[in-house]
């Protein structure tokens, strides 16, 4: 099926440093997200992301957080500065539209926060 | 309030057989749309089937089918002839429609961990 990557695969930081995390989504895609897991739990909405904009967060998008795709590029996740809280593995994902399209799943960014 | 509730943590089932893994979901919305992935021991999700709450009949893709009960707000996924590579946590979803979280959102549930045994 419809690949999305993500990298790096791994990312380990100090506590107060800005991480960014790269997707690259579906090539004909238009909607991009953003989903956390925390070890163990279930995933947890983050932002989704259309024509440049944001088109809707959850309170887990604190205000440390940014996306961005610039240039059709990769969409970026970007987090400035971390805490220990956001240590979780981070899956991007996209779809063709937002309203009956599934979306298809990155392999994740494990983030860990020291 | 959880969206999308799986009560089983863990189901066990020897290779070939059938297995059910229940989800019940609460929205207000008319029109809503009801997904199963897998996440794979490695952590990649695979999207499996879909439900439109629209349709009357139950999806089906090679050996996973649904069984949908709209009155009781429930999705269950059927995996019949199990094999060993199905071993995987399994997540419902639901995106609800217009009047609810729009735009894309997926609700997910805590997950439902099988094993498949030889």
């Amino acid at each position: 099926g419809p690949k999305v990557l993500q990298i790096p695969s791994h990312q380990i930081i100090d506590m107060g440093q800005m991480v960014t995390l790269n997707c690259d989504p579906v090539s004909n895609h238009l909607y991009f997200y953003w989903y956390k897991q925390i070890l163990g739990q279930q995933m947890e909405f983050l932002v989704n992301f259309y024509n440049g904009k944001v088109m809707e967060k959850s309170k887990l998008f604190k205000d440390q957080f940014s996306v961005e795709r610039p240039d059709g590029s990769y969409f970026t996740l970007k987090i400035q500065p971390t805490a220990l809280e956001d240590s979780a593995v981070y899956f991007c994902a996209s779809s063709r539209d937002w309203g009956v399209a599934e979306q298809f799943f990155g392999p994740g960014t494990r983030l860990t926060v020291l | 309030a959880q969206k999308v509730t799986q009560t089983q943590t863990s189901i066990s089932v020897v290779e070939k057989t059938t297995v059910t893994m229940d989800c019940v979901y609460e929205t207000r919305d008319s029109s809503y749309f009801l997904f199963w992935y897998k996440q794979t021991a490695s952590g990649e999700i695979v999207f499996l089937i879909r439900q439109d709450s629209y349709k009357k009949e139950n999806a089906t893709v090679g050996h996973y089918s649904l069984n949908f009960q709209k009155p009781k707000s429930s999705i269950g996924l059927i995996i019949t002839a199990t094999q060993i590579e199905d071993s995987a946590v399994y997540f419902c979803a639901m995106r609800e429609g217009e009047g609810g979280s729009a735009l894309g959102r997926l609700h997910f549930g805590a997950g439902t961990q099988l094993i498949v045994i030889p």
